[in-house]
């Protein structure tokens, strides 16, 4: 059985910029979610996809947007960076029946100079 | 929307000793809540969790507690040992469209000195 993998580890951009962040799910897994972890904060949830659509979306702006892939596997898109948008963003994995119970990833730290 | 407070937010202890660490939230719709454990490096790791409909439950060292009538749950840790020191974060679920969303606290850093 594989865990969560993520990609990049590590990121750097300037404002402005546009950066494309990658998961993919734990096999079996069905659906992705993702979270941005600000220092020293717990995990804000921007969105999940099920069945490569959206379902459900925290309190973030259009610039964050998603994919999710036939395999399962999944994008988090993010424009116009801002500062404030450093943070560790963490995917995690589930199924759809039981959704609650999240296996994250070891996140990519994203650092906006 | 939910809102979730945890205490406190730095806990030291001696090795053997218990900890406690608690947890209120604000949505009387959530029915889910987890406790995760993040190791520095590492994404949260679900460790224990608890349904509505249960007052208490326990795996080995790790115990939960709920009280849905006040709205908060707790996370107790016996017999303490260094390796239990990590990031802990509560988190309150409620369904939303077929899916659970969650609320995190915002952690508490435990020491545990050998």
């Amino acid at each position: 059985e594989t865990g969560v993998t993520q990609s990049p580890t590590h990121l750097i951009k300037t404002r402005g910029q546009q950066v494309t962040l990658r998961c993919s799910s734990q096999s079996g897994h069905n659906t992705v979610s993702w979270y941005q972890q600000a220092l020293g904060q717990g995990p804000q949830f921007i969105f999940q996809y099920y069945r490569e659509e959206e379902n459900g979306r925290g309190n973030f702006p259009p610039r964050f947007s998603g994919l999710q892939f036939p395999n399962y596997s999944s994008e988090l898109n993010v424009n116009a960076l801002e500062l404030d948008d450093s943070a560790l963003y963490l995917c995690a994995s589930s199924l759809w029946q039981g959704a609650e119970k999240l296996f994250f990833g070891s996140g990519t730290q994203l650092s906006v100079l | 929307g939910e809102n979730v407070e945890q205490h406190p937010s730095t806990l030291s202890v001696q090795e053997g000793d218990s900890a406690v660490i608690k947890c209120t939230y604000s949505d009387s719709a959530s029915n889910y809540f987890p406790w995760y454990k993040q190791e520095l490096g590492k994404g949260p790791q679900l460790i224990i969790d608890i349904r509505s409909n249960v007052g208490e439950k326990k795996d080995q060292r790790i115990a939960v507690t709920l009280n849905k009538t006040a709205k908060h749950f707790s996370l107790h840790i016996t017999e303490t040992q260094p390796e239990d020191s990590a990031v802990y974060f509560c988190a309150a679920s409620f369904p939303s469209g077929g899916s659970y969303i969650p609320t995190f606290g915002r952690g508490t850093s435990l020491i545990v000195h050998p």
